[in-house]
Formats: structure tokens, C-alpha cells, sequence
């Protein structure tokens, strides 16, 4: 079972990031994704999370209309998207995948993250 | 937002020493399912995050048992019997009784 995200990106103030991350070893859609981020020498911020069969992300509060989500169940990827990009967006982005087994059961309640990526850096700069 | 405090913010141990951690949640973290909604994680420097104990008192698989998580309602804790070098790092709780996760501010374990 294994995340891999895309590299590391620098961006200037006011852009937009996309992030993937792909996943392998497992039923992709069988698990929600989540995103959390960690700015440089700070603790972890929960942003949000996923269920790869569809329907819309949940999203933190202060991230809710810059975070968007999406899935592709071709490739088993989720891409994380935020925009109006500041410098206190630096940080490093994880994709995790949650530890129930959600299937197509419909309100499965997530319980926290068993596998986590490997982190994708974002340098917000001018 | 179920706000995570943690005590210590650091310590430092001898190897083959205990060591314990403390986590407190804003509100009970108790789910109608009779579950805790309280994991365990470890982030050792220059890694990803990984997940020790999951609803309260779950090791996760390949965690040591020297790892234990204990606690109800608001207080929690996670206790390493015989502390190793390899055990260093930032440990964080975190709770997903609230679907909007929120994580502790972290603790910091060193050797002596």
C-alpha cells in the first residue's frame, strides 16, 4: 500500500497549486483520502478530505472555497487543488489514506490516517 | 472546532526509561458507537507522519507494543514502556470524533 505525490512547486502570491497523489497496493476507491499540511518547523493542520466514489470534499472552515478536490479513478489519483495562494501557504502537503474500510457503504465515518504520502513542498514566493 | 491540548511540549528519556503523554480534548471525544475517537501519531524527523494508535487504544499494525494508548471522554494518554532510540520524534494526538480533524500541538521526544 503506497501514496506517491508530485514534486515539490514554487509559486508566487495569487497563483494556484495543484498536487496529485497517487495510490497503489489497494482498492483505491474503497478508502477516502485525506490532506493535511505542515508549515515549516510548525505542527499538522487537517484540510480535508475525500471519498474517491464521488461526492464533494469535506474541507476545514479556513480552507473552504480555496480547496478543491478531485479523483480519478482511471489512474487512482487525487489531486488537491489550492488557490489565491499567500505566503503563509508554505508548507508541506501530505495526502493520507483513512484507516476505514469505507467500500460502498454510504456515511462511513472516517477515523484517522493509516498511510500517509510522502509530502509534496510548496514555496509561496514573489 | 474540538480544540487538542498536549503536556509535555518536550522531554527527554533514557533509553529503556518509560514515557508518557498527555492529550486533552475541548469536548468528549466518545462516539455514539461507544468508541474514542482519538489516534497516536509519531513523526520522526524528516519523515511523514505515521499512525501508532487509532480510536483511543488500537495499536496500529507494526507498532511495537511497547506503544500503549489509554483514556475516555477528554483525557488521554500514550504511554512507551521502555523508551528506544528509534522512538524519537514529534508525537501528535489527534480527533476524529468531528469529521473537521484537528491535531494536538505536538510533543517532542528526545534521548538523553
Amino acid at each position: 500500500v503506497q501514496l506517491v505525490q508530485s514534486g515539490a512547486e514554487v509559486k508566487k502570491p495569487g497563483a494556484s497549486v495543484s498536487i496529485s497523489c497517487k495510490a497503489s497496493g489497494y482498492t483505491f476507491t474503497n478508502y477516502y483520502i485525506h490532506w493535511a499540511r505542515q508549515a515549516p518547523g510548525q505542527g499538522l493542520e487537517w484540510m480535508g478530505f475525500i471519498n474517491p466514489r464521488g461526492g464533494s470534499p469535506t474541507v476545514a472552515q479556513e480552507f473552504q472555497g480555496r480547496v478543491t478536490m478531485v479523483t480519478d479513478t482511471s489512474t487512482s489519483t487525487v489531486y488537491m487543488n489550492l488557490s489565491s495562494l499567500l505566503s503563509e501557504d508554505t508548507a508541506m502537503y501530505y495526502c493520507a489514506r483513512d484507516l476505514v474500510f469505507a467500500g460502498p457503504v454510504i456515511g462511513v465515518v472516517p477515523a484517522g490516517m493509516d498511510v500517509w504520502g510522502q509530502g509534496t513542498t510548496v514555496l509561496v514566493s514573489s | 472546532d474540538i480544540v487538542m491540548t498536549q503536556s509535555p511540549l518536550s522531554l527527554a528519556v533514557t533509553p529503556g526509561e518509560p514515557a508518557s503523554i498527555s492529550c486533552k480534548s475541548g469536548q468528549s471525544l466518545l462516539h455514539r458507537n461507544g468508541q474514542h475517537y482519538l489516534d497516536w501519531y509519531l513523526q520522526k524527523p524528516g519523515q511523514s507522519p505515521q499512525l501508532l494508535i487509532y480510536l483511543g487504544s488500537n495499536r496500529a499494525s507494526g507498532v511495537p507494543d511497547r506503544f500503549n494508548g489509554s483514556g475516555s471522554g477528554t483525557d488521554f494518554t500514550l504511554k512507551i514502556s521502555r523508551v528506544e532510540a528509534e522512538d524519537v520524534g514529534v508525537y501528535y494526538c489527534m480527533q476524529a470524533l468531528q469529521t473537521r480533524f484537528t491535531f494536538g500541538p505536538g510533543t517532542r521526544l528526545d534521548i538523553k
